[in-house]
């Protein structure tokens, strides 16, 4: 069974401009979490999405968005990118009715670095 | 809402103890249980859906306060391979997230 992969795995790009990050669930996972660490603050959480739909949210800026198609795989994008965006940002999928009972799988990550 | 752990670091050699603590000022659902090693994803430990449930994992186990919201994770006879970052996560109930504190860094020496 193959597990969550992101891509891509390593980006550079420079203020101002912006990033789409993708993730593919572990298939039958519908639904979908992400995270942005960084060192020092843990694993912050950005928003979950179940069936498409955008559950909660987390405490981001509006630059910040994300969406679910169909088929589970998530995307997230950054507008506008800043310096302190630089992060590993983390997607994870759980089964049944999302992370309140279910553990969470989670990809390898896209590091994300801002010049 | 982000849950404190406690302590930030600690230091062990092979064979040690360690209690890992995790408190939440808001009402908790359920607490997770996640370790990550250096470079690799977070990996799960377990969950612990009801007040006072324990639950063990290797010689890793752990137990829920609910009243006191408050979690600890015991390692007992740590080995080496148990060295990583451990994140505690809380299911706030009402909303489908999971909340993680900041960490707390396991370095075992043989």
């Amino acid at each position: 069974k193959a597990g969550v992969t992101q891509t891509p795995r390593y980006l550079i790009k420079t203020r101002g401009q912006q990033v789409t990050l993708s993730c593919s669930p572990i298939s039958g996972h519908r639904s979908v979490s992400w995270y942005q660490q960084t060192p020092g603050q843990g694993l912050q959480f950005l928003f979950e999405y179940f069936s498409e739909t955008q559950r909660n949210k987390g405490n981001f800026p509006g630059r910040f968005s994300g969406r679910q198609f169909s088929n589970s795989r998530s995307e997230m994008n950054v507008s506008t990118l800043e310096l302190g965006d630089s992060a590993l940002y983390l997607c994870a999928s759980s089964g049944g009715t999302g992370p309140n009972t279910g553990e969470l799988f989670f990809g390898e990550g896209s590091r994300l670095t801002v010049l | 809402q982000q849950p404190v752990q406690s302590p930030q670091a600690v230091i062990l050699r092979e064979g040690e103890d360690a209690v890992i603590n995790c408190s939440s000022s808001k009402a908790l659902y359920s607490v997770h249980w996640y370790r990550q090693k250096h470079g690799e994803a977070p990996v799960f430990l377990m969950i612990l859906l009801k007040g006072g449930e324990q639950k063990g994992h290797e010689k890793i186990s752990a137990s829920f306060n609910e009243k006191k919201q408050q979690s600890s994770l015991y390692l007992t006879a740590s080995q080496l391979s148990y060295s990583g970052t451990y994140f505690c996560g809380s299911f706030i109930q009402g909303a489908q997230k999971l909340v993680f504190g900041q960490g707390t860094r396991l370095t075992i020496n043989p």
